[in-house]
C-alpha cells in the first residue's frame, strides 16, 4: 500500500509569517508528484506538478521543491495572508499508476490577521 | 475550454437506498476520470478510475460501483446506501498524455441517515 504523508496536520500562523509544510512518499516508481490548496466548499486547485528531482516550482508567494530521491517535496509559502487559509494536499503518481493521484491527509493551514 | 459538472451538489439520503451520483466532463476527449471521496476527518481516497468508455477499475473494496457509459461521463451508484458512505464525492479528470494536472469538480456532499 502506497503512504503519502503529510506534516504538519495543522498549522496556525499569523499574518506575515513564512511557512512550509512536508509530504513524504515513496522514493521508488515514482512519476509526478501534485500539490493542491483546498479551500472549504471548493474543488481542489492545482498549484504545481512536479516531475524531476530538484524541481523548484513557485507561483507568487508559493514555492516548492522535490527530491526523489529520498522521496519528499516541501511547499513554502513566504508572508502569508488570511486568504491563504486552506488545506494544502499533496499527491504521489506511481509510474504505470494511470494519473492515480494517492493523497496525503493534508495540511490546514490557519493564517490569522 | 474544459468544464466538469457534478450533480447533485448535495445529497440527503435514507440507509437502505440507491444512489446515483453523475459528472460531466465537457471540451476534451478520452478523458482519465477519476472518483475520490473524503469521508469524515479523513483524506481524499481514490474510488475508481476510467481510462475509456466500459472501462473501470475499482481501487478499495465497498458499497459502491461506477459506470463510464460515455466518453465524458462517470456515473457513481450504489444499490443500498450505507452510513459509511457519507462524504464529499470529488469527479476528476486528466487528458490521456500523461502527467498532467487533474481537474476536480464541485463535488457532491452526500449525507446518509
Amino acid at each position: 500500500i502506497l503512504n503519502v504523508e503529510q506534516s504538519p496536520q495543522s498549522l496556525h500562523v499569523q499574518e506575515g509569517d513564512s511557512t512550509n509544510f512536508t509530504c513524504s512518499f515513496p522514493s521508488s516508481n515514482f512519476y509526478a508528484l501534485h500539490w493542491y490548496r483546498w479551500e472549504t466548499a471548493k474543488s481542489p486547485e492545482a498549484l504545481f506538478v512536479m516531475t524531476l528531482n530538484g524541481d523548484e516550482k513557485k507561483k507568487g508567494r508559493i514555492s516548492a521543491t522535490l527530491n526523489t530521491k529520498e522521496g519528499y517535496s516541501y511547499l513554502y509559502i513566504k508572508g502569508s495572508q488570511p486568504e491563504d487559509s486552506a488545506t494544502y494536499l499533496c499527491a504521489f503518481i506511481e509510474s504505470g499508476g494511470y494519473n492515480k493521484l494517492i493523497f496525503g491527509a493534508g495540511t490546514r493551514l490557519a493564517v490569522h490577521p | 475550454s474544459q468544464t466538469i459538472h457534478q450533480w447533485p451538489a448535495t445529497l440527503v439520503q435514507p440507509v437502505g437506498s440507491p444512489l446515483s451520483l453523475e459528472c460531466t466532463v465537457e471540451g476534451t476527449s478520452n478523458p482519465n476520470l477519476y472518483w475520490y471521496r473524503q469521508a469524515a476527518g479523513r483524506g481524499l481516497q481514490l474510488l475508481f478510475y476510467s481510462v475509456g468508455i466500459g472501462q473501470i477499475s475499482s481501487e478499495v473494496p465497498q458499497n459502491l460501483s461506477a459506470s463510464r457509459p460515455q466518453d465524458r461521463q462517470f456515473i457513481l451508484s450504489s444499490k443500498k446506501l450505507l452510513l459509511s458512505d457519507s462524504g464529499f464525492y470529488l469527479c476528476a479528470w486528466v487528458g490521456d498524455r500523461g502527467g498532467e494536472t487533474q481537474y476536480f469538480g464541485p463535488g457532491t456532499r452526500l449525507l446518509v441517515l
